[in-house]
């Protein structure tokens, strides 16, 4: 149980276009989902805190205009990648709490992450 | 503010030896939690073993078990017999019961030889 699907797994994109990325909790609900970033051989770097029915939390540095989350409902956040740029290009990686999994002691599930390439 | 560190960027371990990944973390939340994660070149991130601030007892889930030292917040991961499979990034992170964010050190690059 607890699966996350996030799509696509991979996209490559033309500077200037916008890329949308689907995260879904498969067989749960998720109040609450994460949006993480990831350059090759660094760490996952949080970008937002998503959640259901709100406006998503940004962290410090991260452009709420270019990076843009909705989470419209219980198993369903996006991430979408507005005017894409060369230096946009990373590893995107969604995770997802159970709805009352809200303790610290439970862990997220991750969905399998989305490698994006701007040209 | 909460902080994870890994001092290791990377790691070499024979195969069926034991190898201990060192993860240091600061808080001032007193309820917290400490994870560990491998992630394979393939990408996913696979949740190994959990440790909460109260636990008495050092977590085990199979050949992972995690070193907590909650004086010297210290959380280190061991990880007995090595598989080849084994190789992989392993991220130590940590989310505080306030705020409930799930907070990253930098990672450990495991290598596995035969």
């Amino acid at each position: 149980g607890a699966v996350v699907s996030q799509h696509p797994s991979w996209v490559i994109c033309k500077s200037g276009t916008s890329v949308k990325i689907e995260c879904r909790s498969l067989d749960f609900q998720a109040t609450t989902m994460f949006w993480y970033r990831q350059f090759p051989k660094q760490s996952l770097m949080l970008m937002a805190t998503s959640n259901e029915g709100s406006k998503a939390t940004y962290e410090q540095g991260v452009e709420k205009d270019k990076f843009l989350i909705n989470h419209a409902s219980l198993t369903l956040s996006t991430l979408t990648v507005t005017s894409a740029h060369p230096e946009d290009s990373s590893f995107y990686i969604c995770s997802a709490r159970v709805a009352g999994g809200g303790a610290y002691n439970s862990p997220l599930h991750f969905g399998n992450g989305t490698r994006l390439t701007v040209t | 503010a909460q902080k994870i560190t890994q001092t290791q960027p990377g790691m070499f371990v024979q195969e069926k030896e034991a190898v201990t990944l060192d993860c240091t973390y600061d808080t001032s939340d007193p309820s917290y939690g400490l994870f560990w994660y491998k992630q394979p070149s393939s990408g996913e991130m696979i949740f190994l073993i959990y440790q909460g601030s109260y636990d008495q007892q050092n977590a085990t889930e199979g050949r992972y078990s995690l070193n907590f030292q909650k004086a010297r917040k210290s959380a280190n991961l061991v990880i007995s017999a090595s598989q080849l499979g084994d190789s992989a990034m392993y991220f130590c992170a940590m989310r505080e019961f306030q705020g409930g964010k799930l907070i990253f050190g930098q990672g450990t690059e495991l290598s596995v030889k035969p």
